[in-house]
């Protein structure tokens, strides 16, 4: 399944499909973009990274896709389990002197068993 | 390793009070620390950046009287919540940057702030 980033939406999935969830960043110059996953009362944790000079980098289960021409970015999450269920952000590196991260509005994804 | 912690977990305090968050890295020397706060069901937003040794830069519209930011060392930054009101009640989550990793960011588990 897919979905757009906006105003914290969820995508339901079922267990074993491919996720794929999609973000679309503000700002040209942005020279880094980070994928975090927040479970319920904790803080984010880092997924997958990804430079502005890159247009795909590949991890264990997952992959970041960057478009710099419509300023887009997706996660794709192979064989999606019942642990991915979480809310996903990206993040992009905007000020690049500060390292400052402004982050998306975030996706739940809900797996089905 | 790039282990970050928080302390409290949680914290519930009175209006009027003032409470402190510590940030600490575990196991790195962090150049830059981040404080965020996020409302429920909302994405994380940047409260101000601390470099150890200097004075913390503010987001527009953050209060810098009124969330101080000290950075002690290295591997320390504390959040103080001063004359705390229901409105200030967030979870706040710190971030560390490795001093040799200046990409990467990592974060804190949060803290759970409740003024009542």
């Amino acid at each position: 399944g897919e979905s757009v980033g906006l105003h914290l939406p969820t995508l339901s999935v079922q267990e074993g499909d491919n996720s794929i969830i999609n973000c679309a960043y503000s700002n040209s110059a942005s020279d880094y973009f980070i994928w975090y996953k927040q479970e319920s009362g904790k803080g984010p944790q880092f997924i997958i990274d990804i430079r502005s000079n890159m247009d795909k980098r590949q991890g264990q289960r997952v992959t970041v896709l960057l478009n710099k021409t419509v300023k887009h970015l997706s996660l794709q999450i192979a064989a999606t389990q019942p642990g991915d269920s979480a809310v996903y952000f990206c993040a992009e590196n905007m000020d690049t002197g500060r390292r400052a991260l402004t982050f998306g509005s975030g996706t739940r994804l809900q797996v089905q068993p | 390793g790039a282990v970050v912690s928080q302390h409290p977990s949680r914290v519930i305090c009175k209006s009027g009070t003032s409470v402190k968050i510590e940030c600490r890295s575990l196991d790195f020397q962090a150049t830059t620390m981040f404080w965020y706060r996020q409302f429920p069901k909302k994405s994380l937003m940047l409260m101000a950046t601390s470099n150890e040794g200097s004075k913390a830069t503010y987001e527009q519209g953050v209060e810098k009287d009124k969330f101080l930011i000290n950075h002690a060392s290295l591997t320390l930054s504390t959040l103080t919540v001063t004359s705390a009101h229901p409105e200030d009640s967030s979870f706040y989550i710190c971030s560390a940057t490795p001093r040799d990793r200046e990409y990467e960011q990592y974060f804190g588990p949060g803290t759970r702030l409740t003024v009542t």
